[in-house]
């Protein structure tokens, strides 16, 4: 099946560094991707939308100047998480829109979890 | 977006079918109805996908019926290690393949 990967699994930071998380499409070609994050015990929420050669798409109540994505290539997405604070530790996921003749459909990176001290 | 109502939490003992009905009254016209699986820290993975009727692979079947505004997911002979959050998400081709993830189903096998 199709494969998405996420790097780093894992990243410990200092407040106030910025850390970045990759996603990348290991044998599709993804003009969207998709940011989510989650908190113990919680669903997904959805961060934003990373599209191709433009502009990310945020979510209502998302700082886009805090979580800065870039989608430079069909196969990477970055999210960079800026001037991180201990609150801004989470389980960060990217998803990744497979397009097909057959249907489209969606994976899921395995996840990178951020802790900020 | 399309918004989807599921069982909080499902008990069941290994060996036995499990059933995973999700509501989704207002599924637009050309959504698709999507189930993910979710072990603790990890990404959701694709389990099934169908638009009509039934839908079965080597994991489960998925039971949508003719107003599609539910969608039940089949698990035969669960195993323990089946245990996890269950996702029913529909859309795919409305917003661009934007899923708006609800609670979940947190399925619990037991011995």
């Amino acid at each position: 099946g199709a494969v998405v990967s996420q790097h780093p699994s894992w990243v410990i930071c200092k407040s106030g560094t910025s850390v970045k998380i990759e996603c990348r499409s290991l044998d599709f070609q993804a003009t969207t991707m998709f940011w989510y994050r989650q908190f113990p015990k919680q669903s997904l929420m959805l961060m934003a939308t990373s599209n191709e050669g433009s502009k990310a798409t945020y979510e209502q109540g998302v700082e886009k100047d805090k979580f800065l994505i870039n989608h430079a290539s069909l196969t990477l997405s970055t999210l960079t998480v800026t001037s991180a604070h201990p609150e801004d530790s989470s389980f960060y996921i990217c998803s990744a829109l497979r397009t097909a003749p057959g249907g489209n459909t969606i994976y899921f990176g395995e996840g990178s979890w951020l802790t900020v001290v | 977006l399309a918004k989807t109502t599921q069982p909080i939490s499902m008990d069941s003992y290994e060996g036995q079918e499990v059933n995973i009905t999700c509501s989704h009254n207002n599924i637009a016209t050309n959504d698709y109805i999507t189930w993910y699986q979710q072990f603790p820290s990890q990404g959701p993975r694709f389990i099934i996908q169908g638009y009509k009727t039934k839908v079965t692979n080597e994991v489960a079947s998925l039971f949508i019926p003719a107003d599609r505004k539910s969608s039940t997911l089949s698990l035969p002979r669960v195993s323990l290690s089946d245990t996890a959050v269950y996702y029913c998400l529909v859309g795919l081709y409305n917003q661009g393949g934007k899923l708006i993830f609800g609670q979940g189903t947190e399925l619990s096998v037991k011995p």
